[in-house]
């Protein structure tokens, strides 16, 4: 069975600072799909970025970006010049590429809190 | 173009009650997925719907069933409710069986008491 786990439950960064957020994942498979969702108190979860497997390079949206590190089965999420908007739950997920888009396997979260 | 809708927003229920929760998913998706989100943790996926079938299952007793409409709505029941089934419950839906992204509802706060 994969396995989700991000170490890190509590992380802070100053507004415009930049931050970091770790996520190791555990998989006998070599093609999935990896994930980060943000839930802000709103309770609702939006997709942030995602990665495909096959791909080498790291995927990028705006301000967020990941470190894919296949070989060492780790996922990070870089999130850049960091607003307080982006004070959330973020999580981890994983996903098989048979099944379907909405059967996930998510970490147990990291809360970031944006200090003004 | 609707998001993924849930309801009720927040429900209390005694132990031992059953109780109904509903997910309309987003325009044009046909795949509906469950999850049972305990407070302060990550989503654990509950079942999956697809064409009506339960298609996929977590690692849930039987307590927890559920149903998709030919309109690709769902419902999740659960039954004999316990004081450890107090959660966010989540719908997330996507199109057919390899769609990438899922989209996610805004969740129903279940409190058992």
């Amino acid at each position: 069975a994969q396995t989700v786990t991000q170490s890190q439950p509590e992380m802070s960064v100053q507004e415009a600072e930049t931050v970091t957020l770790s996520c190791t994942y555990d998989t006998s498979e070599s093609d999935y799909y990896l994930f980060w969702y943000k839930q802000p108190p709103s309770r609702q979860m939006i997709l942030v970025i995602r990665q495909e497997a096959y791909k080498q390079q790291n995927a990028t949206e705006n301000r967020f970006s990941v470190n894919f590190q296949k070989a060492a089965k780790s996922f990070s999420l870089k999130i850049s010049d960091s607003q307080l908007g982006d004070a959330a739950m973020y999580f981890c997920a994983y996903r098989r590429p048979e099944t379907s888009g909405s059967r996930l396997t998510f970490g147990e979260g990291t809360q970031l809190t944006v200090n003004p | 173009d609707a998001g993924v809708t849930q309801s009720p927003t927040h429900l209390i229920k005694t132990r031992g009650q059953q109780v109904t929760l509903r997910c309309s998913p987003k325009s044009g998706h046909d795949t509906v997925s469950w999850y049972q989100q305990a407070l302060g943790q990550g989503p654990q996926f509950i079942f999956q719907y697809y064409e009506e079938e339960e298609r996929q299952r977590g690692n849930f007793p039987d307590r927890f069933s559920g149903h998709q409409f030919p309109n690709y709505s769902s419902e999740l029941n659960v039954n004999a409710l316990l004081l450890g089934d107090s959660a966010l419950y989540l719908c997330a839906s996507s199109w057919g069986q390899g769609e990438i992204e899922a989209f996610f509802g805004q969740g129903t706060r279940l409190t058992v008491v």
